[in-house]
């Protein structure tokens, strides 16, 4: 198993500019998340999916949309680009049971916006 | 609004040492914490989680949950050099199982 998978790795913005952010896993979990970390912070929660075609916002959505049309799949669009965007995005994903939350972590998107 | 805060250190001990890391939460409804470890540009790594109050001991790593203080810690004995990252600290709650995280402890383990 490849686990999450993100592309791409890095990417230069400039203001105004639209993007797409992949994210593929194989582990046939149910539920996905994006979050973004800025320097010298936590993570902070953008969106979430518990299934193919539910999706929800989390702590800071703004700027940003989401679809989940299968399992294995959660693109987190960014429109209209602005430097508060700057940051590393991490999608994750679970398979939530009685006995275990663990959320496995792709190996994150480090975008840019000029 | 759900917080997780940590000591924010940067923290530093000598190799051997236990390094201790701490967290607290305002959310009475998380129900599950998390320690992930983060190296430099990395993702995190989760490497303890703790459901029930008390201790959970994996390694060189105990994990403590205190629910009514509202307080997480994580012990690193025998820390060594390779342990040097940011711990962030996170806690879990709602239908969709969302994490709020702290901002992390950086640690550094000098030889």
């Amino acid at each position: 198993n490849a686990g999450v998978t993100q592309t791409p790795k890095f990417r230069i913005l400039k203001i105004g500019q639209s993007m797409t952010l992949q994210c593929t896993q194989d582990m046939n979990h149910n539920y996905m998340y994006w979050y973004r970390q800025d320097p010298g912070m936590g993570l902070k929660l953008i969106y979430y999916s518990v299934g193919a075609g539910i999706t929800d916002k989390g702590e800071v959505p703004n700027g940003y949309n989401v679809s989940r049309s299968t399992t294995e799949d959660f693109p987190l669009r960014l429109e209209l680009a602005a430097p508060s965007q700057t940051s590393v995005y991490f999608c994750a994903s679970s398979y939530p049971l009685a006995s275990t939350d663990t959320q496995y972590f792709g190996p994150g998107t480090r975008l840019t916006v000029l | 609004q759900k917080e997780v805060e940590q000591n924010s250190g940067p923290l530093s001990v000598p190799e051997g040492a236990i390094a201790s890391l701490n967290c607290t939460y305002s959310d009475r409804g998380s129900q599950s914490f998390f320690w992930y470890r983060q190296y430099s540009g990395k993702s995190p790594e989760l490497i303890m989680s703790i459901y029930s109050n008390g201790d959970k001991e994996d390694g060189r790593f105990t994990a403590q949950l205190n629910k009514a203080s509202q307080y997480v810690s994580l012990l690193i004995r025998d820390s060594q050099p390779s342990d040097s990252a940011t711990y962030l600290c996170a806690g879990i709650a709602g239908s969709a199982r969302q994490l709020t995280f702290g901002s992390g402890t950086q640690l550094t383990v000098l030889p």
